[in-house]
């Protein structure tokens, strides 16, 4: 089981260009999140997913699409970066009913020049 | 929504010492509180959790307290160890929706 795997590791943006992160998970999980990490500012929700075909906002959607076309991959979608949008990207994946536990990705540490 | 908050932002102790790391939240709904600690360049993961319908938690040198009534809980790290260094996070969340995050307690263990 490698768990959730997040690529790329790392990324440079100038402002204005695109880019997709991909975000697998091998666990079967139904549920799938997107968060970004800025200093000081813990984890803060960007788009989630509560199975394949689904997506729904979190705290700070903008900006940003996300995709979930097949239950074990979520894409998150950046469509014109801003400097704004620099920080470090986690994914993370949970199972439905009583265990609530999430599983994190290794992290996308992201810079928009 | 729900708002969670975090104190200390920093926290110093010397080896063998305890650790406490606060949260309130807001939302009285809210039932499944985790705690996460992030080591330096990785990923969060979980420690501990607590739900409402239990006061407190032991999971050998950390334990976590639960106070319904004033909306705060707490993480307790006994004897602490140079490896107990990182970021600790709390987090709230009510039914199956998703977690609120507290923005976080850097935790350093001096030798």
């Amino acid at each position: 089981n490698a768990g959730v795997t997040q690529t790329p590791k790392f990324r440079v943006l100038k402002t204005g260009q695109s880019m997709t992160l991909l975000c697998a998970q091998d666990m079967n999980h139904e549920y799938m999140y997107w968060y970004r990490q800025d200093p000081g500012m813990g984890l803060r929700l960007i788009h989630y997913s509560v199975g394949e075909g689904t997506t729904a906002k979190g705290e700070v959607p903008d900006g940003y699409n996300v995709s979930r076309l097949k239950k074990q991959n979520f894409l998150l979608g950046l469509e014109s970066a801003a400097p704004s949008q620099t920080s470090v990207y986690f994914c993370a994946s949970r199972a439905t009913g009583g265990n609530e536990k999430l599983f994190f990705g290794s992290g996308t540490q992201l810079s928009v020049l | 929504g729900e708002n969670v908050e975090q104190h200390p932002s920093t926290l110093s102790v010397q080896e063998g010492d305890s650790a406490v790391i606060k949260c309130t939240y807001s939302d009285s709904a809210s039932n499944y509180f985790p705690w996460y600690k992030q080591e330096l360049g990785k990923r969060p993961q979980l420690i501990i959790d607590i739900r409402s319908n239990v006061g407190e938690k032991k999971d050998q040198r950390i334990a976590v307290t639960l106070n319904k009534t004033a909306k705060h809980f707490s993480l307790h790290i006994t004897e602490t160890q140079p490896e107990d260094s990182a970021v600790y996070f709390c987090a709230a969340s009510k039914g199956y929706s998703t977690l609120t995050f507290g923005k976080g307690t850097m935790l350093l263990v001096s030798p």
